[in-house]
């Protein structure tokens, strides 16, 4: 079974803080996401990675960086976290472009 | 516009059948997935279709047709635990492009 985790389930950091999500997938996957989800708006893409240092600008990346050092694990940087980065993040991998994406369990950050 | 659009919410009744519907934008595209997703949780992936056509898995079906840009999946013979949210998603441009979900609650 693909497995994909994150660090964290629920977060709580301040304003202007710098904020550390990581994700870790086991199945040797060339494809790494980071999204944000949030209500009336849905699944929205910040960044993805096709490879190992390799990463493209989702939809939304103003305020967002990532870094892929390894293949198995994609992290997602809030260099100074706002109020409006309050949201559910979800990760997720997949085998190549149109294969099915595995999501991980949320982090569900609240920036005060 | 709108790259992708569906229903925001729809109800239906335990037993019965909801068809929930997804329309596209059809430049670049590749394919289309359904995911399921509870509340609280992660999405999970029910299927892709690239062809035309209807796909059947067991109580779910996904139909596809890509001249119109349009897509449906099919729930048969509803069941409690189906209440939950139904994301369409279009593969386009090597970009996967989410739609906002469909929330579904069921009856009893």
């Amino acid at each position: 079974d693909v497995k994909v985790t994150q660090s964290s389930r629920y977060l709580v950091k301040r304003t202007g803080e710098k904020v550390f999500l990581e994700c870790v997938q086991d199945m040797d996957h060339e494809n790494m996401f980071w999204y944000r989800q949030d209500p009336g708006l849905g699944l929205r893409l910040i960044y993805f990675s096709y490879d190992v240092k390799m990463k493209e600008k989702g939809d939304i990346p103003e305020g967002y960086s990532v870094s892929r050092e390894k293949k198995e694990r994609f992290s997602l940087i809030l260099e100074s976290a706002s109020t409006n980065q309050t949201s559910m993040y979800l990760c997720a991998s997949s085998l190549g472009d149109n294969n099915e994406q595995f999501f991980g369990p949320g982090t569900r950050l609240t920036v005060l | 516009g709108q790259y992708i659009d569906q229903p925001t919410e729809m109800t239906a009744t335990e037993g019965a059948i909801v068809q929930i519907n997804c329309t596209y934008q059809t430049s670049g595209f590749n394919g289309l997935f359904w995911y399921q997703q509870h509340a609280g949780e992660a999405p999970t992936f029910l299927s892709y279709n690239v062809l035309d056509g209807l796909e059947e898995k067991g109580r779910f079906s996904s139909f596809l047709s890509r001249s119109k840009g349009y897509s449906y999946l099919l729930l048969k013979e509803l069941q409690m635990k189906d209440s939950a949210s139904y994301l369409c998603a279009s593969f386009r441009d090597d970009k996967i492009i989410f739609g906002k979900g469909t929330r579904l609650h069921i009856l009893p």
